[in-house]
């Protein structure tokens, strides 16, 4: 069965700090797919990253990246100089090759908030 | 515009009485599916379909239904609603040649 497990509940920053979002995933399948989404307060679900199996290149994004480690199962979240508009609960995914997203496991969702 | 549309936004409900959260998709994906929202618990599985006719159950569909009628359409059934399943409901839809998996708005009940 697949898991993926998010450790930090709440994460508390002053803007401009750089924070890191961890995620540590479980699967038996070699080919999957990774999320990253985030939930402002408003309540929506907004779409981040997707990462599939094979491809552990890093990845960033404007003030975002994502560092993506098979060796480790993590594929970890960075927002460098945070804003106050980066607060929001984020949630990391997995979905295995054959379900063609019909079925996403999620962590619990890390709330990050950042202050001025 | 792509986009997955869920009705209605917000719910208060009673208990026992029964209702129905619609889902519809404009992107002719094959997947469609149900998630609940619960503080400490991120987002868990209902219910998902994979084709027209065909559905499984995720990881707590007890107290729900769903059909899959139509392609478009994924509707979610409480026959009889209790307060444990106040919620923050999502549908989601996906086709394996898409990058992301789509989310409605989402559906805040409230069952007293």
């Amino acid at each position: 069965a697949q898991k993926v497990t998010q450790a930090q509940t709440e994460i508390s920053v002053v803007e401009k700090e750089d924070v890191t979002l961890d995620c540590v995933y479980e699967t038996r399948d070699t080919t999957y797919y990774l999320f990253w989404y985030k939930q402002p307060p408003s309540g929506e679900l907004v779409f981040l990253i997707r990462r599939n199996s094979f491809d552990e290149q890093n990845e960033i994004s404007g003030r975002y990246s994502w560092n993506f480690q098979k060796s480790t199962s993590s594929f970890n979240f960075t927002i460098t100089a945070s804003q106050v508009v980066d607060s929001a609960v984020y949630f990391c995914a997995l979905s295995e090759d054959n379900s063609g997203y019909s079925t996403l496991t999620f962590g619990k969702g890390t709330m990050l908030l950042v202050s001025p | 515009e792509a986009q997955v549309t869920q009705n209605p936004r917000y719910l208060i409900t009673v208990t026992g009485k029964k209702l129905t959260v619609t889902c519809s998709q404009n992107m002719n994906h094959e997947y469609m599916s149900w998630y609940r929202q619960d503080p400490g618990l991120g987002l868990r599985q209902i219910y998902y379909s994979m084709n027209v006719e065909v559905t499984d159950k995720g990881d707590v569909p007890e107290g729900y239904k769903v059909s899959r009628k139509e392609k478009r359409n994924f509707p979610l059934i409480l026959e009889s609603p209790s307060p444990n399943q106040t919620s923050l409901y999502f549908c989601a839809s996906g086709d394996r040649g898409n990058t992301e998996a789509f989310f409605g708005q989402g559906t805040r009940l409230t069952v007293v």
